[in-house]
């Protein structure tokens, strides 16, 4: 079956830590892979996407994820968090081939930033 | 540039009732995919809507229904409200790439209806 696993309901860091969130996903074959962010009571904004190519893929907001086939994982990185980080991160994965509307979501990571 | 808009962007139904959402594309889009996001989950994926017509469709039962409008705009209408329908409605928008040529399948959502079935 196809899913998305963030492991990582809540974290918590420190302002100017470094970050990353994970995520695993089980596909019948390589997908597109994407990371989204959420802001309470908005809509999705994508951070960065992986279709082929270098497997470190940078994104925005200072944000970059590595694709690592053989474990099928794509985690999020960022080398220091800000405040204006916290937020709901969402990895999601969809089909190379076709018409790719629909992508399959993880259940989320919320991140919380101290001072 | 308008990116993606929905409407309304919060109401409130009792049990029974029906809900109409509605979602304009980002200029220059031609598909159109619904989500459903319940509180503290990430999307599910309802359907999508290319050339008017339901090309895909999710895990969800024949109450919730679509419609897409040849300016490419969408509705999504739920019919015999439960209360598990409670959730965020979020509209995605991308452009369908022409035959022979690859698909980025990037989607740019909306902000989301949030309804509230009592």
């Amino acid at each position: 079956a196809q899913s998305v696993t963030q492991p990582d309901i809540h974290i918590t860091v420190s302002e100017g830590a470094s970050l990353e969130l994970r995520c695993n996903y089980s596909y019948g074959a390589t997908p597109y892979l994407f990371w989204y962010v959420q802001s309470p009571g908005q809509g999705l904004q994508l951070l960065l996407k992986y279709f082929s190519g270098d497997t470190l893929v940078q994104g925005i907001k200072g944000f970059e994820a590595e694709f690592k086939r053989s474990q099928s994982s794509f985690n999020l990185r960022k080398p220091s968090v800000h405040w204006s980080d916290a937020a709901e991160y969402f990895c999601a994965v969809g089909a190379r081939s076709g018409n790719t509307g629909k992508l399959i979501f993880g259940q989320g990571t919320t991140l919380q930033v101290k001072p | 540039d308008a990116g993606v808009t929905q409407s309304p962007t919060h109401l409130i139904k009792t049990r029974g009732q029906q809900v109409t959402l509605r979602c304009s594309p980002k200029s220059g889009h031609d598909t159109v995919s619904w989500y459903q996001q319940a509180l503290g989950q990430g999307p599910q994926f309802i359907f999508q809507y290319y050339e008017e017509e339901e090309r895909q469709r999710g895990n969800f039962p024949d109450r919730f229904s679509g419609h897409q409008f040849p300016n490419y705009s969408s509705e999504l209408n739920v019919n015999a409200l439960l209360l598990g329908d409670s959730a965020l409605y979020l509209c995605a928008s991308s452009h369908l790439a022409a035959s022979g040529k690859p698909n980025t399948g990037e989607l740019f959502f909306g902000e989301g209806s949030r309804l509230t079935v009592l």
